[in-house]
């Protein structure tokens, strides 16, 4: 399994949808993980971290499976802002304290 | 104020050349990394520095050299230039060593190698 995967997608939603993405990882004693989003040409964002079972922000939901080993997130009343691509982050499983990026689920939320 | 700044912000050289990218940060943060995103869109880690100290080291060619004058500053400096290093290069830095912190990233630099 490889470190870290995710859908590349796109995801192509109208306003209002909810979506979700999955991202699988194969680090079990992984004990953090992040959601980040990147717009085209810009610079990785925090979006949201998750330390336990899951994490909510407004209208994101991060949830955490650690038996099946993956992340989702979830976005609620999606916006056309919420047009990007998001990335899944996890420790890497060789140790040295690093995270590996995931390639990215691309969202695309039309009028 | 810009949290993790880079510059240049583009960068056209032609191959062979030698050139230098350099990044601040004023979070306060002990830990700073240099990433490469390719063509591709892969976000690969490169170098990682804690308090001046190397601590990543990844396998990249030894034509890129880092350097941490302070733990404010990472600066990357590339010779011979060639044409697969084209990428954007991302300096990011984060509150501790560890895969615990969230990291928060520069607005990165585009390297076009002609």
């Amino acid at each position: 399994r490889k470190e870290v995967e995710q859908d590349p997608g796109p995801f192509n939603v109208p306003e209002g949808a909810t979506v979700a993405f999955n991202c699988t990882y194969s680090n079990s004693a992984s004990q953090s993980f992040f959601w980040y989003r990147q717009d085209c040409r810009k610079e990785p964002k925090l979006l949201m971290s998750v330390y336990s079972s899951g994490n909510e922000d407004g209208r994101f939901t991060a949830q955490l499976n650690r038996a099946s080993q993956y992340i989702s997130l979830l976005i609620r009343d999606s916006k056309l802002s919420d047009s990007a691509t998001y990335l899944c982050v996890v420790p890497y499983s060789g140790g040295y304290n690093k995270l590996i990026f995931g390639a990215g689920t691309r969202l695309a939320v039309h009028p | 104020d810009t949290a993790v700044s880079q510059t240049p912000k583009y960068l056209v050289t032609q191959m062979g050349n030698d050139k230098s990218i350099k990044c601040e940060q004023n979070l306060g943060h002990d830990t700073m990394y240099w990433y490469k995103q390719d063509s591709k869109k892969f976000l690969k880690i490169m170098f990682s520095y804690n308090n001046k100290e190397l601590i990543i080291n990844e396998t990249v060619p030894n034509r890129f050299s880092p350097k941490s004058p302070d733990k404010a500053h990472l600066n990357l400096h590339i010779n011979s230039l060639e044409l697969g290093d084209s990428a954007v290069y991302f300096c990011a830095s984060s509150q501790g060593q560890g895969d615990l912190y969230e990291q928060y990233f520069g607005p990165g630099t585009r390297l076009t190698v002609t």
